[in-house]
């Protein structure tokens, strides 16, 4: 079973307009990270946030994090064709032992020039 | 750095054939992962390996066997290949392993091997 999911399922934005897709979870968790996946290729990690951080920026990224409500946004701002691909979350196990990362099904953002 | 190398990129198998996925990372990662990505599935563990010389299941590990070689090398083997195998694999590793948790952790993917069998 996953337990982060993506939403919007798909986004489509104009260039220069701001990109928002959400992560919601199950159980709780020490970290979230997001991933991208370009078209035909392998997941790029972009942002770790922590259980104990609210918020963090990382170029135009801006990751939230409400772990009352157990979930996390993305913000891409100022959107560019090339920030067209899919979106990842990807949670940390709900109990102890290794590390194994657990994606959703991923939002596909699609940028037009 | 190569980081996660993944081999063959393409295949095409007949049903009931088998073959082996191989995956290299030269980034001295304890943890190494193998994943399928389906349409509207999003990705799903097949197994994972820890640490070297452990391996263990994960979501969907029926029809398939993994090897950890070394520390470097994780390799997935289909024995006898089915239509529902028909997937894009994804090879992954990570640096800690067991209950460590931060920066550090985030995967690092291969590009990908694109499996179809019919």
């Amino acid at each position: 079973s996953q337990q982060g999911e993506e939403d919007p399922q798909a986004l489509s934005i104009q260039e220069g307009e701001n990109a928002t897709m959400n992560c919601s979870y199950k159980t709780s968790i020490n970290n979230l990270q997001w991933y991208r996946q370009n078209s035909g290729r392998g997941l790029v990690h972009l942002i770790l946030i922590r259980s104990n951080e609210r918020e963090k920026h990382s170029g135009r990224l801006r990751v939230t994090l409400d772990t009352s409500k157990k979930s996390s946004s993305l913000l891409i701002t100022a959107s560019r064709a090339a920030d067209t691909a899919s979106y990842f979350c990807a949670t940390d196990p709900p109990s102890g032992g290794s590390y194994i990362p657990t994606f959703g099904r991923g939002t596909s953002l699609i940028v037009h020039p | 750095n190569a980081g996660v190398t993944q081999t063959p990129k393409f295949q095409v198998l007949k049903t009931g054939q088998s073959m082996t996925l191989q995956c290299a990372q030269d980034m001295n990662h304890n943890s190494m992962y193998w994943y399928r990505q389906d349409p509207g599935m999003g990705l799903r563990l097949i197994y994972y390996s820890a640490s070297e010389g452990t391996t263990d299941k994960g979501e969907v590990p029926n029809g398939y066997n993994v090897s950890r070689l070394n520390k470097r090398e994780f390799s997935l083997r289909l024995e006898s290949a089915a239509p529902s195998q028909t997937s894009v694999y994804f090879c992954a590793s990570s640096e800690f392993e067991f209950s460590y948790r931060g920066p550090g952790t985030e995967a690092f993917f291969g590009q990908g091997t694109r499996l179809t069998v019919v």
